[in-house]
Protein backbone atom coordinates (compact mmCIF):
# COMPACT_ATOMS: atom_id res chain seq x y z
CA UNK A 1 0.00 0.00 0.00
CA UNK A 2 1.19 3.56 -1.09
CA UNK A 3 0.20 5.10 2.51
CA UNK A 4 -1.46 8.00 2.69
CA UNK A 5 -0.46 10.35 -0.38
CA UNK A 6 -0.70 14.05 0.18
CA UNK A 7 -0.34 16.94 -2.72
CA UNK A 8 1.19 19.55 -3.46
CA UNK A 9 4.48 18.63 -0.89
CA UNK A 10 5.18 22.66 -0.85
CA UNK A 11 3.15 25.26 -1.80
CA UNK A 12 4.99 28.94 -1.71
CA UNK A 13 1.53 31.56 -2.37
CA UNK A 14 1.41 35.14 -1.68
CA UNK A 15 -1.34 36.37 0.69
CA UNK A 16 -4.82 37.18 -0.44
CA UNK A 17 -4.39 33.23 -2.71
CA UNK A 18 -6.56 30.53 -2.52
CA UNK A 19 -4.61 27.08 -1.54
CA UNK A 20 -6.22 23.91 -1.55
CA UNK A 21 -4.28 20.89 -0.32
CA UNK A 22 -5.71 17.35 -0.95
CA UNK A 23 -5.28 13.91 0.50
CA UNK A 24 -5.58 10.63 -0.48
CA UNK A 25 -6.72 8.21 2.53
CA UNK A 26 -5.23 4.28 2.26
CA UNK A 27 -7.52 2.11 0.74
CA UNK A 28 -10.15 1.01 3.26
CA UNK A 29 -10.12 3.20 5.95
CA UNK A 30 -12.99 5.15 7.00
CA UNK A 31 -11.43 8.18 9.13
CA UNK A 32 -9.57 11.16 7.67
CA UNK A 33 -8.28 13.44 10.07
CA UNK A 34 -6.80 16.79 9.02
CA UNK A 35 -3.97 18.08 10.87
CA UNK A 36 -1.82 21.58 11.46
CA UNK A 37 1.87 21.36 12.43
CA UNK A 38 3.66 24.68 13.68
CA UNK A 39 6.85 25.54 16.08
CA UNK A 40 4.66 27.49 18.55
CA UNK A 41 1.33 25.14 18.74
CA UNK A 42 2.54 21.78 17.14
CA UNK A 43 0.34 19.19 16.08
CA UNK A 44 -3.12 20.50 16.25
CA UNK A 45 -6.44 18.50 14.69
CA UNK A 46 -8.12 20.24 12.55
CA UNK A 47 -11.17 18.26 11.59
CA UNK A 48 -12.15 14.59 11.51
CA UNK A 49 -14.49 13.06 8.87
CA UNK A 50 -15.70 9.02 9.62
CA UNK A 51 -17.18 7.89 6.10
CA UNK A 52 -17.15 11.04 4.09
CA UNK A 53 -18.90 13.17 7.00
CA UNK A 54 -17.41 15.63 8.74
CA UNK A 55 -17.72 14.86 12.53
CA UNK A 56 -16.02 17.36 14.39
CA UNK A 57 -14.44 20.32 13.01
CA UNK A 58 -14.06 22.51 16.20
CA UNK A 59 -10.67 22.50 15.54
CA UNK A 60 -10.97 24.96 11.92
CA UNK A 61 -9.33 28.53 12.70
CA UNK A 62 -12.02 30.42 11.10
CA UNK A 63 -14.19 30.64 7.89
CA UNK A 64 -11.18 30.48 5.32
CA UNK A 65 -10.67 27.27 6.04
CA UNK A 66 -13.19 24.75 4.93
CA UNK A 67 -12.71 21.17 4.01
CA UNK A 68 -14.53 18.24 2.04
CA UNK A 69 -14.57 14.28 1.20
CA UNK A 70 -16.47 13.70 -1.54
CA UNK A 71 -15.91 10.13 -1.52
CA UNK A 72 -13.85 7.89 0.27
CA UNK A 73 -10.59 8.22 -1.43
CA UNK A 74 -10.23 11.90 -1.60
CA UNK A 75 -10.49 15.36 0.71
CA UNK A 76 -9.26 18.16 0.07
CA UNK A 77 -8.49 21.52 2.37
CA UNK A 78 -9.04 24.96 1.69
CA UNK A 79 -7.94 28.37 2.35
CA UNK A 80 -9.43 31.49 1.01
CA UNK A 81 -8.41 33.78 1.24
CA UNK A 82 -4.79 32.96 2.93
CA UNK A 83 -2.49 35.13 5.50
CA UNK A 84 0.87 34.88 6.38
CA UNK A 85 -0.47 33.35 10.08
CA UNK A 86 -1.29 30.13 7.80
CA UNK A 87 2.25 28.99 7.35
CA UNK A 88 2.83 26.07 8.72
CA UNK A 89 2.76 22.14 7.76
CA UNK A 90 -0.40 20.69 6.79
CA UNK A 91 -0.63 16.64 7.59
CA UNK A 92 -3.51 14.57 6.87
CA UNK A 93 -4.17 11.26 8.32
CA UNK A 94 -6.57 8.15 8.26
CA UNK A 95 -7.81 5.06 10.17
CA UNK A 96 -9.84 2.14 10.25
CA UNK A 97 -11.84 2.60 13.68
CA UNK A 98 -12.50 -0.63 14.86
CA UNK A 99 -11.61 -0.48 18.81
CA UNK A 100 -9.93 1.87 20.52
CA UNK A 101 -6.38 1.34 19.56
CA UNK A 102 -6.83 1.98 16.17
CA UNK A 103 -3.44 3.82 14.40
CA UNK A 104 -3.65 6.82 12.87
CA UNK A 105 -1.08 6.63 9.52
CA UNK A 106 -0.03 10.22 8.85
CA UNK A 107 0.97 11.37 5.22
CA UNK A 108 4.22 13.32 4.47
CA UNK A 109 2.53 16.95 4.87
CA UNK A 110 2.61 19.95 2.55
CA UNK A 111 4.63 22.04 3.55
CA UNK A 112 2.38 25.64 3.10
CA UNK A 113 4.48 29.38 2.91
CA UNK A 114 1.95 32.33 2.61
CA UNK A 115 3.96 35.19 1.79
CA UNK B 1 -7.62 22.14 30.40
CA UNK B 2 -6.19 18.84 28.47
CA UNK B 3 -2.77 18.76 28.17
CA UNK B 4 0.26 17.13 27.35
CA UNK B 5 3.80 18.01 28.43
CA UNK B 6 6.99 16.39 27.83
CA UNK B 7 10.79 16.60 28.70
CA UNK B 8 13.33 17.29 28.09
CA UNK B 9 12.43 19.48 24.95
CA UNK B 10 15.82 18.18 23.21
CA UNK B 11 18.37 15.35 24.10
CA UNK B 12 21.59 14.91 22.53
CA UNK B 13 23.25 11.24 23.24
CA UNK B 14 26.14 9.36 21.55
CA UNK B 15 25.21 5.80 19.46
CA UNK B 16 25.13 3.34 21.58
CA UNK B 17 23.59 4.92 24.62
CA UNK B 18 20.24 4.85 26.47
CA UNK B 19 17.91 7.58 26.82
CA UNK B 20 14.73 8.04 28.87
CA UNK B 21 12.15 10.57 27.69
CA UNK B 22 9.20 11.83 29.76
CA UNK B 23 5.44 12.71 28.89
CA UNK B 24 3.28 13.96 32.07
CA UNK B 25 -0.74 14.17 31.06
CA UNK B 26 -3.93 16.11 32.24
CA UNK B 27 -6.07 14.98 29.22
CA UNK B 28 -9.36 13.36 30.90
CA UNK B 29 -11.23 11.16 30.28
CA UNK B 30 -8.45 9.20 29.40
CA UNK B 31 -8.32 6.72 26.89
CA UNK B 32 -5.02 5.88 25.77
CA UNK B 33 -1.27 7.08 25.07
CA UNK B 34 0.65 6.92 22.30
CA UNK B 35 4.12 7.65 21.13
CA UNK B 36 5.06 8.72 18.36
CA UNK B 37 7.91 9.17 16.17
CA UNK B 38 8.48 12.43 13.45
CA UNK B 39 11.71 12.35 11.33
CA UNK B 40 12.71 15.63 9.88
CA UNK B 41 10.22 16.37 6.95
CA UNK B 42 8.22 13.51 7.37
CA UNK B 43 5.41 12.80 9.04
CA UNK B 44 4.62 11.22 12.67
CA UNK B 45 5.05 7.59 13.01
CA UNK B 46 3.04 5.31 15.79
CA UNK B 47 5.77 3.55 17.69
CA UNK B 48 3.45 2.25 20.87
CA UNK B 49 -0.12 2.16 22.16
CA UNK B 50 -1.56 1.76 25.12
CA UNK B 51 -4.88 1.33 27.37
CA UNK B 52 -5.00 2.63 31.24
CA UNK B 53 -4.85 -0.68 31.57
CA UNK B 54 -1.59 -1.74 30.24
CA UNK B 55 1.93 -1.05 32.20
CA UNK B 56 4.27 -0.67 29.48
CA UNK B 57 4.68 -1.74 25.77
CA UNK B 58 7.87 -2.59 23.83
CA UNK B 59 8.69 -2.18 20.14
CA UNK B 60 12.40 -3.60 19.35
CA UNK B 61 14.43 -0.89 21.07
CA UNK B 62 11.80 1.64 22.01
CA UNK B 63 9.53 0.81 25.69
CA UNK B 64 7.05 2.87 26.55
CA UNK B 65 5.78 2.62 30.64
CA UNK B 66 2.48 3.95 31.82
CA UNK B 67 1.43 5.13 35.43
CA UNK B 68 -2.69 6.21 35.22
CA UNK B 69 -2.69 6.58 38.44
CA UNK B 70 0.07 9.74 38.17
CA UNK B 71 -0.47 10.17 34.58
CA UNK B 72 2.85 9.70 33.36
CA UNK B 73 4.15 7.66 30.76
CA UNK B 74 8.11 7.35 30.08
CA UNK B 75 9.53 6.28 26.83
CA UNK B 76 13.25 4.58 27.12
CA UNK B 77 15.25 3.83 23.96
CA UNK B 78 17.75 1.00 24.00
CA UNK B 79 20.90 0.88 22.52
CA UNK B 80 20.35 4.28 20.28
CA UNK B 81 21.08 4.50 16.60
CA UNK B 82 22.19 7.38 14.00
CA UNK B 83 18.52 6.67 12.94
CA UNK B 84 17.26 7.38 15.54
CA UNK B 85 17.97 11.08 15.59
CA UNK B 86 14.13 12.47 14.87
CA UNK B 87 11.33 14.45 17.28
CA UNK B 88 9.65 12.28 19.51
CA UNK B 89 5.99 13.05 20.31
CA UNK B 90 3.61 11.56 23.35
CA UNK B 91 0.29 11.67 22.37
CA UNK B 92 -3.23 11.05 25.03
CA UNK B 93 -6.45 9.75 23.22
CA UNK B 94 -9.70 11.41 24.63
CA UNK B 95 -12.56 9.27 23.44
CA UNK B 96 -15.02 11.80 24.77
CA UNK B 97 -16.63 12.66 21.89
CA UNK B 98 -16.33 9.33 20.20
CA UNK B 99 -13.59 9.06 18.55
CA UNK B 100 -10.12 9.07 19.14
CA UNK B 101 -9.10 12.52 19.55
CA UNK B 102 -5.70 12.96 19.63
CA UNK B 103 -4.11 15.41 21.89
CA UNK B 104 -0.45 15.88 21.14
CA UNK B 105 2.75 16.92 23.44
CA UNK B 106 5.02 19.34 22.21
CA UNK B 107 8.03 16.69 21.87
CA UNK B 108 11.06 15.96 23.00
CA UNK B 109 14.06 16.30 20.07
CA UNK B 110 16.31 13.84 20.23
CA UNK B 111 20.00 13.87 18.34
CA UNK B 112 22.07 10.84 18.80
CA UNK B 113 26.17 11.07 17.70
CA UNK B 114 28.76 9.03 16.24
Amino acid sequence: DAGVIQSPRHEVTEMGQEVTLRCKPISGHNSLFWYRQTMMRGLELLIYFNNNVPIDDSGMPEDRFSAKMPNASFSTLKIQPSEPRDSAVYFCASSLIMETKETQYFGPGTRLLVL
Amino acid sequence: KNQVEQSPQSLIILEGKNCTLQCNYTVSPFSNLRWYKQDTGRGPVSLTIMTFSENTKSNGRYTATLDADTKQSSLHITASQLSDSASYICVVSDRSGGYNKLIFGAGTRLAVHP
